[in-house]
């Protein structure tokens, strides 16, 4: 199975602020990488899916990137609705799908 | 507007059962692959099962698989998620989720509230 690793697994920052995560996946999977946001008590939304593509109705303010192994999510100013945890999924064709475990975007 | 809602969890027994259901709206169940999701309390995100479009084909995480079945009514529109021999740690937040698309692609674009599935004795 391949596995997902996101860092940081938390981060503070402060609205305005410019914040990436990473994600790594442990064997290559081209560019088949999406991005949920979840909020507490609420279902994941998708922000972001073949590692770059922004979802309808997603702010431009995110922005994905990488290929391969590597890839990273940037929010480019944060607005106080971004506090949140978010996910990396791999969509590779063959199952699991399997999520990365998760960063927590806090507020500093 | 795209609508799935997820109905059937509580609370069951180790080694007892549960079925799940998730009603869909909205859209052209018959041409989507679907999947479940789930999230241990305060824990992250596991995909569990996915299902093709016309329920022919399906898949498992090896955590459930054996245990667990995953099956569709096209004309119900409606997803089921049937769960045997519960443990423990299956104790979560069932979603069902649609795929982005009907080729399909594997990102999961609108997900259900949520169903909480607790096996306790």
């Amino acid at each position: 199975d391949i596995q997902m690793t996101q860092s940081p697994s938390s981060v503070s920052a402060s609205v305005g602020d410019r914040v990436t995560i990473t994600c790594r996946a442990s064997q290559g999977i081209s560019s088949w990488l999406a991005w949920y946001q979840q909020k507490p008590g609420k279902a994941p939304k998708l922000l972001i899916y073949a590692a770059s593509s922004l979802q309808s109705g997603v702010p431009s303010r995110f922005s994905g990137s990488g290929s391969g192994t590597d890839f990273t999510l940037t929010i480019s100013s944060l607005q106080p609705e971004d506090f949140a945890t978010y996910y990396c999924q791999q969509a590779n064709s063959f199952p699991p799908h399997t999520f990365g475990q998760g960063t927590k975007l806090e507020i500093k | 507007e795209v609508q799935l809602v997820e109905s059937g969890g509580g609370l069951v027994q180790p080694g007892g059962s549960l079925r799940l259901s998730c009603a869909a709206s909205g859209f052209t169940f018959s041409s989507y692959w679907m999947h479940w999701v789930r999230q241990a309390p305060g824990k992250g995100l596991v995909w569990v099962s996915r299902i093709n479009s016309d329920g022919s084909s399906t898949s498992y995480a090896d955590s459930v698989k054996g245990r667990f079945t995953i099956s569709r009514d096209n004309a119900k529109n409606t997803l089921y998620l049937q769960m045997n021999s519960l443990r423990a740690e299956d104790t979560a937040v069932y979603y069902c989720a649609r795929d982005l698309d009907p080729k399909p692609e594997y990102y999961f674009d609108y997900w259900g509230q949520g169903t909480l599935v607790t096996v306790s004795s």
